[in-house]
Protein backbone atom coordinates (compact mmCIF):
# COMPACT_ATOMS: atom_id res chain seq x y z
CA UNK A 1 0.00 0.00 0.00
CA UNK A 2 1.28 3.56 -1.12
CA UNK A 3 1.45 5.83 1.84
CA UNK A 4 2.44 9.19 2.31
CA UNK A 5 4.08 10.61 5.79
CA UNK A 6 4.74 14.82 5.99
CA UNK A 7 6.17 16.13 9.29
CA UNK A 8 6.05 17.80 11.28
CA UNK A 9 1.90 18.10 11.10
CA UNK A 10 1.87 21.43 12.78
CA UNK A 11 4.70 24.07 12.82
CA UNK A 12 4.61 27.29 14.64
CA UNK A 13 7.51 29.94 13.61
CA UNK A 14 8.73 33.45 13.80
CA UNK A 15 8.54 35.74 10.97
CA UNK A 16 12.01 35.88 9.04
CA UNK A 17 13.19 32.23 9.78
CA UNK A 18 13.84 29.39 7.63
CA UNK A 19 12.13 26.05 7.89
CA UNK A 20 11.93 22.37 5.56
CA UNK A 21 8.56 20.25 5.37
CA UNK A 22 9.69 16.77 4.45
CA UNK A 23 7.08 13.84 2.60
CA UNK A 24 8.01 10.82 2.50
CA UNK A 25 6.45 8.15 0.51
CA UNK A 26 6.76 4.63 0.43
CA UNK A 27 6.70 2.97 -3.34
CA UNK A 28 8.44 3.78 -6.62
CA UNK A 29 7.72 6.82 -8.30
CA UNK A 30 8.41 10.32 -10.33
CA UNK A 31 6.00 12.66 -9.54
CA UNK A 32 5.37 14.67 -7.23
CA UNK A 33 3.09 17.44 -6.00
CA UNK A 34 2.91 20.45 -3.95
CA UNK A 35 -0.57 21.82 -2.69
CA UNK A 36 -1.78 24.74 -0.39
CA UNK A 37 -4.52 25.21 1.22
CA UNK A 38 -5.85 28.68 3.41
CA UNK A 39 -8.21 28.29 6.03
CA UNK A 40 -11.36 27.83 4.48
CA UNK A 41 -10.55 27.45 0.90
CA UNK A 42 -9.66 25.24 -1.82
CA UNK A 43 -6.10 23.62 -2.91
CA UNK A 44 -3.94 25.51 -4.71
CA UNK A 45 -1.20 23.42 -6.58
CA UNK A 46 2.02 25.08 -5.63
CA UNK A 47 4.58 22.59 -7.59
CA UNK A 48 4.58 19.67 -9.51
CA UNK A 49 7.98 17.62 -9.55
CA UNK A 50 8.71 15.48 -12.57
CA UNK A 51 12.45 13.44 -11.56
CA UNK A 52 14.56 12.44 -9.51
CA UNK A 53 16.79 15.85 -8.77
CA UNK A 54 14.08 18.02 -9.67
CA UNK A 55 13.91 21.70 -7.87
CA UNK A 56 11.24 24.40 -8.21
CA UNK A 57 11.54 27.36 -6.55
CA UNK A 58 8.61 30.20 -6.28
CA UNK A 59 9.55 33.22 -4.16
CA UNK A 60 10.57 31.92 -0.51
CA UNK A 61 9.00 27.92 -1.27
CA UNK A 62 11.77 25.59 -3.04
CA UNK A 63 10.57 22.15 -3.33
CA UNK A 64 12.84 19.28 -4.22
CA UNK A 65 12.13 15.56 -4.84
CA UNK A 66 14.90 12.96 -4.30
CA UNK A 67 13.03 9.33 -5.86
CA UNK A 68 15.45 7.37 -4.73
CA UNK A 69 15.42 8.53 -1.05
CA UNK A 70 11.23 8.55 -1.72
CA UNK A 71 11.77 11.88 -0.34
CA UNK A 72 10.28 15.77 -0.80
CA UNK A 73 10.71 18.93 0.68
CA UNK A 74 9.54 22.05 1.17
CA UNK A 75 11.83 24.64 2.12
CA UNK A 76 10.44 28.37 3.27
CA UNK A 77 13.34 30.32 3.58
CA UNK A 78 12.57 33.88 5.62
CA UNK A 79 9.01 33.48 6.49
CA UNK A 80 6.51 35.83 5.87
CA UNK A 81 3.30 35.87 7.69
CA UNK A 82 1.46 35.07 3.87
CA UNK A 83 2.74 32.17 4.54
CA UNK A 84 0.61 30.42 6.87
CA UNK A 85 -1.43 27.66 5.48
CA UNK A 86 -1.69 24.32 5.71
CA UNK A 87 1.08 22.59 2.79
CA UNK A 88 -0.23 18.63 1.56
CA UNK A 89 2.20 16.91 -0.67
CA UNK A 90 0.45 13.88 -2.77
CA UNK A 91 2.39 11.34 -4.72
CA UNK A 92 0.90 9.70 -8.55
CA UNK A 93 1.60 5.93 -7.56
CA UNK A 94 2.85 4.19 -10.54
CA UNK A 95 0.10 1.83 -10.27
CA UNK A 96 -2.72 3.90 -8.62
CA UNK A 97 -4.94 4.05 -11.18
CA UNK A 98 -4.41 7.49 -11.94
CA UNK A 99 -4.66 8.82 -8.59
CA UNK A 100 -3.15 10.96 -5.99
CA UNK A 101 -1.94 9.54 -2.71
CA UNK A 102 -2.09 12.56 -0.24
CA UNK A 103 -0.23 13.25 3.18
CA UNK A 104 -1.73 14.41 6.20
CA UNK A 105 -0.96 18.02 5.60
CA UNK A 106 1.60 20.23 7.37
CA UNK A 107 -0.30 23.26 9.24
CA UNK A 108 2.31 26.16 9.35
CA UNK A 109 1.57 29.15 11.59
CA UNK A 110 3.98 32.15 11.02
CA UNK A 111 4.05 34.78 13.34
CA UNK A 112 4.55 38.51 12.81
CA UNK B 1 -14.30 30.41 -16.18
CA UNK B 2 -11.22 29.14 -16.37
CA UNK B 3 -11.14 27.20 -12.78
CA UNK B 4 -12.93 24.32 -11.26
CA UNK B 5 -16.53 25.37 -10.24
CA UNK B 6 -18.56 23.43 -8.03
CA UNK B 7 -22.42 24.72 -6.58
CA UNK B 8 -23.49 24.93 -4.24
CA UNK B 9 -21.01 26.61 -2.33
CA UNK B 10 -23.10 25.74 0.95
CA UNK B 11 -25.57 23.28 1.38
CA UNK B 12 -27.52 22.42 4.47
CA UNK B 13 -29.66 19.68 4.78
CA UNK B 14 -31.59 17.50 7.71
CA UNK B 15 -30.63 13.67 8.18
CA UNK B 16 -32.21 11.71 5.72
CA UNK B 17 -32.84 14.16 3.06
CA UNK B 18 -31.11 13.78 -0.37
CA UNK B 19 -28.70 16.22 -1.72
CA UNK B 20 -26.82 16.83 -5.22
CA UNK B 21 -23.72 18.40 -5.48
CA UNK B 22 -22.25 19.85 -9.01
CA UNK B 23 -18.64 20.09 -10.30
CA UNK B 24 -18.07 21.87 -13.95
CA UNK B 25 -14.64 20.93 -14.92
CA UNK B 26 -11.95 23.07 -16.74
CA UNK B 27 -12.47 22.50 -20.54
CA UNK B 28 -11.19 20.00 -22.18
CA UNK B 29 -9.83 17.88 -18.71
CA UNK B 30 -10.97 14.33 -19.22
CA UNK B 31 -10.12 13.36 -16.08
CA UNK B 32 -12.73 14.26 -12.64
CA UNK B 33 -11.97 13.60 -8.99
CA UNK B 34 -14.71 13.95 -6.24
CA UNK B 35 -12.68 14.19 -2.95
CA UNK B 36 -14.22 14.77 0.51
CA UNK B 37 -12.20 16.93 3.42
CA UNK B 38 -12.56 16.76 7.24
CA UNK B 39 -11.77 19.57 9.16
CA UNK B 40 -7.95 18.99 10.02
CA UNK B 41 -7.71 16.24 7.51
CA UNK B 42 -6.36 15.69 3.86
CA UNK B 43 -8.66 15.13 1.36
CA UNK B 44 -10.11 11.94 1.07
CA UNK B 45 -11.00 10.11 -2.38
CA UNK B 46 -14.21 9.49 -2.85
CA UNK B 47 -14.11 8.66 -7.07
CA UNK B 48 -12.72 9.24 -10.07
CA UNK B 49 -14.07 9.90 -13.85
CA UNK B 50 -12.12 9.31 -16.99
CA UNK B 51 -14.58 10.87 -19.79
CA UNK B 52 -18.06 10.06 -18.71
CA UNK B 53 -17.32 6.88 -17.36
CA UNK B 54 -15.92 5.95 -13.12
CA UNK B 55 -12.57 4.37 -13.61
CA UNK B 56 -12.52 4.01 -9.47
CA UNK B 57 -15.13 4.41 -7.44
CA UNK B 58 -13.48 2.84 -4.48
CA UNK B 59 -13.68 5.17 -2.08
CA UNK B 60 -17.42 5.65 -1.94
CA UNK B 61 -18.25 5.33 1.83
CA UNK B 62 -21.60 2.90 1.15
CA UNK B 63 -23.87 2.45 -1.38
CA UNK B 64 -25.99 5.89 -0.65
CA UNK B 65 -23.34 7.69 -2.14
CA UNK B 66 -23.42 7.78 -6.13
CA UNK B 67 -21.98 9.63 -9.25
CA UNK B 68 -22.52 10.74 -12.62
CA UNK B 69 -20.89 12.40 -15.39
CA UNK B 70 -22.96 12.02 -18.62
CA UNK B 71 -21.80 13.83 -20.89
CA UNK B 72 -17.73 13.53 -20.05
CA UNK B 73 -18.09 16.92 -18.36
CA UNK B 74 -20.06 18.60 -16.00
CA UNK B 75 -20.56 15.89 -12.86
CA UNK B 76 -22.87 15.44 -10.17
CA UNK B 77 -22.52 13.49 -6.46
CA UNK B 78 -25.37 12.19 -5.49
CA UNK B 79 -26.04 11.76 -1.66
CA UNK B 80 -29.03 9.57 -0.45
CA UNK B 81 -30.59 9.15 3.25
CA UNK B 82 -27.60 12.08 4.33
CA UNK B 83 -25.99 11.23 8.10
CA UNK B 84 -24.74 13.86 9.96
CA UNK B 85 -21.28 12.00 9.25
CA UNK B 86 -22.01 13.06 5.99
CA UNK B 87 -20.68 16.53 6.58
CA UNK B 88 -17.75 17.36 5.64
CA UNK B 89 -16.52 19.78 1.88
CA UNK B 90 -16.63 18.24 -0.75
CA UNK B 91 -14.04 19.10 -3.67
CA UNK B 92 -13.83 18.45 -6.75
CA UNK B 93 -10.55 18.57 -9.30
CA UNK B 94 -9.78 18.00 -12.62
CA UNK B 95 -6.83 16.97 -14.79
CA UNK B 96 -5.70 16.38 -18.04
CA UNK B 97 -6.35 12.86 -17.53
CA UNK B 98 -4.83 9.73 -19.08
CA UNK B 99 -2.67 10.09 -21.66
CA UNK B 100 -0.72 13.02 -19.95
CA UNK B 101 2.77 12.97 -18.75
CA UNK B 102 1.54 13.87 -15.29
CA UNK B 103 -1.68 13.94 -12.90
CA UNK B 104 -1.64 17.77 -11.50
CA UNK B 105 -5.05 18.29 -10.48
CA UNK B 106 -7.04 21.62 -10.50
CA UNK B 107 -9.81 21.91 -7.81
CA UNK B 108 -13.05 23.78 -7.25
CA UNK B 109 -13.40 25.78 -4.29
CA UNK B 110 -15.42 23.23 -2.80
CA UNK B 111 -19.29 22.43 -1.22
CA UNK B 112 -19.57 22.61 2.10
CA UNK B 113 -21.92 20.19 3.39
CA UNK B 114 -23.74 20.36 6.79
CA UNK B 115 -26.48 17.40 7.88
CA UNK B 116 -28.47 18.38 10.82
Amino acid sequence: ELKVEQNPLFLSMQEGKNYTIYCNYSTTSDRLYWYRQDPGKSLESLFVLLSNGAVKQEGRLMASLDTKARLSTLHITAAVHDLSATYFCAVDGMDSNYQLIWGAGTKLIIKP
Amino acid sequence: GAGVSQTPSNKVTEKGKYVELRCDPISGHTALYWYRQSLGQGPEFLIYFQGTGAADDSGLPNDRFFAVRPEGSVSTLKIQRTERGDSAVYLCASSAGAGASYNEQFFGPGTRLTVL
